[in-house]
């Protein structure tokens, strides 16, 4: 099975609503990194948390790290329907590689 | 300017044929890869170059063959195309520094295999 699973694989809110995302994995990381990937798109880079850290924020989006339970979460905060895309974790696992989960589908339904 | 660009953005073939997919970045970055992505989302990388070095290679049949001229491009080329092929395939790029921080990914190459 793979490294990252997101969870929910898919969820639908209301703009204005806060939506989140977690992230499972198996193996001891360096880093974990969330990714957006807007329909027809390439991934784009949101956010890089170390395995030292435990929060990061930056603008609407809050990053947690529990390394303890291996998961990480993501929230976007007062939704827009701009931020209808999927998600990935993405994880740094040595090897000079990131391993990516599924990917979460967010739907922002005006 | 855009930062990774890839050609071409779809490419439809038939099954046997001999096709190639190019990658470029003008981020300054010192490593590519090739990732695909299938159609349930999964997005699954394929190599890595490093300063026009081979680091990785998934397990991916030796029909697909990169090869990366220059730190800035890193082409893939695919011969004898099979419908198991049919994904989007993604170039990126980040600057390695003994670590991997933030890639930068192009806009994707759909590939549809007939």
């Amino acid at each position: 099975s793979q490294q990252g699973e997101e969870d929910p694989q898919a969820l639908s809110i209301q703009e204005g609503e806060n939506a989140t995302m977690n992230c499972s994995y198996k193996t001891s990381i360096n880093n974990l990194q969330w990714y957006r990937q807007n329909s027809g798109r390439g991934l784009v880079h949101l956010i890089l948390i170390r395995s030292n850290e435990r929060e990061k924020h930056s603008g609407r989006l809050r990053v947690t790290l529990d390394t303890s339970k291996k998961s990480s979460s993501l929230l976007i905060t007062a939704s827009r329907a701009a931020d209808t895309a999927s998600y990935f974790c993405a994880t740094d696992v040595g090897a000079q590689k990131l391993v990516f989960g599924q990917g979460t589908r967010l739907t922002i339904n005006p | 300017d855009t930062a990774v660009s890839q050609t071409p953005k779809y490419l439809v073939t038939q099954m046997g044929n001999d096709k190639s997919i190019k990658c470029e970045q003008n981020l300054g970055h010192d490593t590519m890869y090739w990732y695909k992505q299938d159609s349930k989302k999964f997005l699954k990388i394929m190599f890595s170059y490093n300063n026009k070095e081979l680091i990785i290679n998934e397990t991916v049949p030796n029909r697909f063959s990169p090869k990366s001229p220059d730190k800035a491009h890193l082409n893939l080329h695919i011969n004898s195309l099979e419908l198991g092929d049919s994904a989007v395939y993604f170039c990126a790029s980040t600057n390695q520094g003994g670590g991997v921080y933030e890639q930068y990914f192009g806009p994707g190459t759909r590939l549809t295999v007939t």
